[in-house]
């Protein structure tokens, strides 16, 4: 089981770069094995898959966000993160980070999610 | 709106069974075996419950089972627990650019 908590600011500004960062045990970050995952959950809206990242820094994002979306990886500190430009209130939402094995095309461990509202 | 359609609610007494569709297209859940479902309880962590369409993690109980046919995939609960409440979503992989499309949710409510 992987573990995973997300952390960042529960308001961020219209225009402004939203920036949460998810926290992961350090030996299933060191497997190599995963793909780190970032999800939100849009109010009434259902789950949106973001995007992931590899051990290796391949990227791979939603394209409908791709302009606006970074996700990066930081092996020594055990975590990943997601920058989103350009914020507006549409993206309110829940965020979670999840995993998903490589060889695999499921998200098997989740963190609980952040609560982000976009707000002036 | 979501890629893919669920009922937004469903309802069934204790020990009863009941089934939550999702509908998809042939590029999604048409394409590929690749449909997970996960189990929401506001504040808690999704949980998978089944994944490759039919398949169960260690853990998740033999009430829950998955099927699909054609375009849409199916989630059945049987013997329904009080534990069972909660928001079911699901999941396909469909290749192409947005690797991964999912329902809006549907929410269980045992009665």
């Amino acid at each position: 089981q992987v573990h995973l908590k997300e952390s960042g600011p529960g308001l961020t500004k219209p225009s402004q770069t939203l920036s949460l960062t998810c926290s992961v045990s350090a030996d299933s970050m060191s497997s190599g094995a995963y793909y780190w995952t970032w999800i939100r959950h849009l109010p009434g809206k259902g789950l949106e898959w973001i995007g992931y990242i590899s051990y290796s820094g391949a990227t791979y994002y939603n394209p409908s966000l791709k302009s606006r979306i970074t996700i990066s990886l930081d092996k020594s500190q055990s975590r990943f993160s997601l920058n989103l430009t350009s914020v507006t209130a549409a993206d309110t939402a829940v965020y979670h980070c999840a995993v998903r094995t490589v060889t695999k095309y499921f998200f098997h461990d989740w963190g609980q999610g952040t609560q982000v509202t976009v707000s002036s | 709106q979501s890629a893919l359609t669920q009922p937004a609610s469903v309802s069934g007494s204790p020990g009863q069974s009941i089934t939550i569709s999702c509908a998809g297209t042939s590029s999604d859940i048409g394409a590929y075996d690749l449909v997970s479902w996960y189990q929401y309880h506001p504040g808690k962590a999704l949980k998978l419950i089944i994944f490759d369409v039919t398949d169960r993690p260690s853990g998740i109980s033999t009430r829950f089972s998955g099927s699909k046919s054609g375009n849409t995939a199916s989630l059945t609960i049987s013997g329904l627990q009080a534990e069972d409440e909660g928001v079911y979503y699901c999941c396909s992989y469909s290749g192409g650019t947005t690797l991964y499309v999912f329902g809006p949710g549907t929410t269980l409510t045992v009665l």
